[in-house]
């Protein structure tokens, strides 16, 4: 069964503190793996998509990196507005590609 | 604007009485999903379509139906709401690449009280 683990669950940092969420997974064979954004009230919101160990990709303030077993958000500086959950998902591949596995999320708050 | 369109957005109702929460899509995605978003458990996904007439199940489909006769909409149907139903309910879609899914996107998200 494929899984999806985030840590940590909470994570609360001052505006410049940079900081790293976790995304551990076991999957039987991994297709892709997303980080999606969630603002409270609202659906999640698609931020990037790795697909094979040492793949990197960035997007202002965030940057997703991928290995074997876990990927991480690294966040630069971070602003208020950065504040959301951050949720990890992983598509496999003997789960046939419609199978998407998502975390439970990392709720961040950035305190000016 | 591309984007997926839940209604209705807040829904108070009682057990045993019949409800649709609608989805449409206006990005002429193939694939089109249902989840629901409870503390502790995160999303997990109650029923999935991969086109017209082509739907199956997800991993919590026990209470609800779907239905996908025309490409844009796919409805979720909860024939008989029970309290444990009680979830914040989102519609997502997709476009299929060969063997992969691009990612999804969701709609706004219906809150679900039953009573």
């Amino acid at each position: 069964e494929d899984q999806v683990t985030q840590s940590p669950e909470a994570l609360r940092l001052q505006e410049g503190e940079s900081s790293s969420l976790n995304c551990s997974y076991t999957v039987s064979g991994l297709r892709g793996l997303f980080w999606y954004r969630q603002d409270p009230g609202k659906g999640p919101e698609f931020l990037f998509t790795l697909y094979s160990a040492g793949e990197e990709k960035e997007k202002e303030r965030l940057k997703a990196t991928l290995t074997k077993k876990e990927s991480f958000l690294h966040i630069t500086a971070p602003k208020p507005e950065d504040s959301a959950t951050y949720l990890c998902a992983v598509q496999a591949r003997n789960g046939g590609y419609q199978k998407v596995t998502f975390g439970i999320g990392t709720k961040l708050q950035v305190i000016p | 604007e591309a984007q997926v369109t839940q209604n209705p957005r807040y829904l108070i109702t009682v057990t045993g009485k019949k409800l649709t929460v609608t989805c449409s899509q206006n990005m002429n995605h193939e694939y089109m999903s249902w989840y629901r978003q409870d503390p502790g458990l995160g999303l997990r996904q109650i029923y999935y379509s991969m086109n017209v007439e082509v739907t199956d199940k997800g991993d919590v489909p026990e209470g609800y139906k779907v239905s996908r006769k025309e490409k844009r909409n796919f409805p979720l149907i909860l024939e008989s709401p029970s309290p444990n139903q009680t979830s914040l309910y989102f519609c997502a879609s997709s476009s299929i690449t060969g063997t992969y899914n691009s990612p999804l996107h969701f709609g706004n998200g219906t809150r679900l009280t039953v009573t």
